[in-house]
């Protein structure tokens, strides 16, 4: 069965510090992966995704990912994170696009 | 362009009770998706529908019916409500399959007691 592991239910990080937000996935074939992000009381919004090339992706709000097959990983970095950057952070992980699994969410505080 | 609405935003449900959650969406999308999301947890699809007409579960589709009409219309029906489906309800969109982005809405909070 397919899943998605998000291991740190809470990261707190210092306004101005990088950030890695660790995602695993369970797939037998290649997946298709995503971050979201999700503001309180909002919907989530994409930061990036992966299909295919190359394995470092750049999103919005200055976030990347990269892809490692042999870890079965999909980590989102962030070389400096903004006070903005609170949030909850989702992986998600699909390969025919009618079914979605999403990781439990990663809280992200930022201490000024 | 709104995007994706939903309607109502909170609803307070008695056990038993039925009612109709409600999403459109204007950006003329084929694909659309009802989540819900629980306290601590990822969300989980409910249904979704592949365009007008099609619709299919996904991981946790008991206790809820879906319709697709037009493209636009995408509800949700709860018929019993249970406490079980207390929840945070999201509805999403996309052009196509896979690769491309959704566009979720701003949720409905349901409340079963």
């Amino acid at each position: 069965a397919q899943s998605v592991t998000q291991p740190d239910i809470h990261i707190t990080v210092s306004e101005g510090a990088s950030l890695e937000l660790r995602c695993n996935y369970s797939y037998g074939a290649t997946p298709y992966l995503f971050w979201y992000v999700q503001s309180p009381g909002q919907g989530l919004q994409l930061l990036l995704k992966y299909f295919s090339g190359d394995t470092l992706v750049q999103g919005i709000k200055g976030f990347e990912a990269e892809f490692k097959r042999s870890q079965s990983s999909f980590n989102l970095r962030k070389p400096s994170v903004h006070w903005s950057d609170a949030a909850e952070y989702f992986c998600a992980v699909t390969n025919t696009g009618n079914q979605f699994y999403f990781g439990t969410g990663t809280s992200l505080t930022v201490i000024p | 362009n709104a995007g994706v609405t939903q309607t109502p935003k909170f609803r307070i449900l008695k056990i038993g009770q039925s009612m109709t959650l409600q999403c459109t969406q204007d950006m003329n999308h084929n694909y659309m998706y009802w989540y819900r999301q629980d306290p601590g947890m990822g969300l989980k699809l409910i249904y979704y529908s592949v365009g007008a007409g099609i619709t299919d579960k996904g991981e946790v589709p008991n206790g809820y019916n879906v319709s697709r009409s037009t493209t636009e219309d995408f509800p949700l029906r709860l018929e019993l409500a249970a406490p079980s489906q207390t929840s945070v309800y999201f509805c999403a969109s996309s052009y196509d399959v896979a690769r491309d982005t959704q566009y979720f809405g701003p949720g409905t909070r349901l409340t079963v007691l």
